[in-house]
C-alpha cells in the first residue's frame, strides 16, 4: 500500500521542548517537503530536500531543522527557537523530472499544540 | 510570501449548482495546480495545467490558465454535498534551489444538500 505516512496524528508538548516529527514514503519519490498551515490559512513551504543529505530553506525555516539521511524518510525537528510552533504540519513528496514541478502527495498531517 | 491569492475566500451553493474558483499569481510559472483539502486531512492533487496549456478537464472540473493575466480559475460542474473542500491553488517554478510550489490562501466551498 503506497503513501505517506506522518506520526502522530496529534502531539503534545510543552514550552521549550524540541520535538519532532515522523514523515516516510514508499513511493520512491526524490523530493520530499514539510508546509506549515495556520488555521484558515494556506501552506508555507518549511524546508524541502530533492536529494539524500540535501535539503533548503523554505520560506519560514527559522526554529526548524531537518535531516534527509534516507530516501524514504524527512524527518521535521521543531525547536524551542521557533515562536509559535502549535500549527499543523503536513510533509509531501513528489518525483523529479526534468524542467517541470509535478505533483505532491501529501501525509495526513501532524497537529501539534505547545503549550 | 504567497505567490497565489484565491477569490472568493468562500463560497456556498446548493447541490447541482456549478462552483467557479479564481487563482491570481505573481510571477512567471512552469505549471499551476489545484489541490482539495477536506477538514483537518492532507491535500489531494485534482488538476495541472502547464504553463503552455489554456485549459483542462477531469470529470466535473475545468481549469483555465491565463498566463498574460497570471490568472487561473477552477470550475466544478454539477456540484454535491462531497465537493465541500477547501481548494488551494499551486504555483509550480523551478529556482536554483531546486522545485517547488507556493500554495494560495484556499476558498472554502460549501455545497448545501
Amino acid at each position: 500500500d503506497g503513501g505517506i505516512t506522518q506520526s502522530p496524528k496529534y502531539l503534545f508538548r510543552k514550552e521549550g521542548q524540541n520535538v519532532t516529527l515522523s514523515c516516510e514514503q514508499n513511493l520512491n519519490h526524490d523530493a520530499m517537503y514539510w508546509y506549515r498551515q495556520d488555521p484558515g490559512q494556506g501552506l508555507r513551504l518549511i524546508y524541502y530536500s530533492q536529494i539524500v543529505n540535501d535539503f533548503q530553506k523554505g520560506d519560514i525555516a527559522e526554529g526548524y531543522s531537518v535531516s534527509r539521511e534516507k530516501k524514504e524518510s524527512f524527518p521535521l525537528t521543531v525547536t524551542s527557537a521557533q515562536k509559535n510552533p502549535t500549527a499543523f504540519y503536513l510533509c509531501a513528496s513528489s518525483s523529479l523530472r526534468t524542467g517541470y514541478t509535478h505533483e505532491q502527495y501529501f501525509g495526513p498531517g501532524t497537529r501539534l499544540t505547545v503549550t | 510570501s504567497q505567490q497565489g491569492e484565491e477569490d472568493p475566500q468562500a463560497l456556498s451553493i446548493q447541490e447541482g449548482e456549478n462552483a467557479t474558483m479564481n487563482c491570481s499569481y505573481k510571477t512567471s510559472i512552469n505549471n499551476l495546480q489545484w489541490y482539495r483539502q477536506n477538514s483537518g486531512r492532507g491535500l489531494v492533487h485534482l488538476i495541472l495545467i502547464r504553463s503552455n496549456e489554456r485549459e483542462k478537464h477531469s470529470g466535473r472540473l475545468r481549469v483555465t490558465l491565463d498566463t498574460s493575466k497570471k490568472s487561473s480559475s477552477l470550475l466544478i460542474t454539477a456540484s454535491r454535498a462531497a465537493d465541500t473542500a477547501s481548494y488551494f491553488c499551486a504555483t509550480g517554478r523551478r529556482e536554483t534551489s531546486g522545485s517547488r510550489l507556493t500554495f494560495g490562501e484556499g476558498t472554502q466551498l460549501t455545497v448545501n444538500p
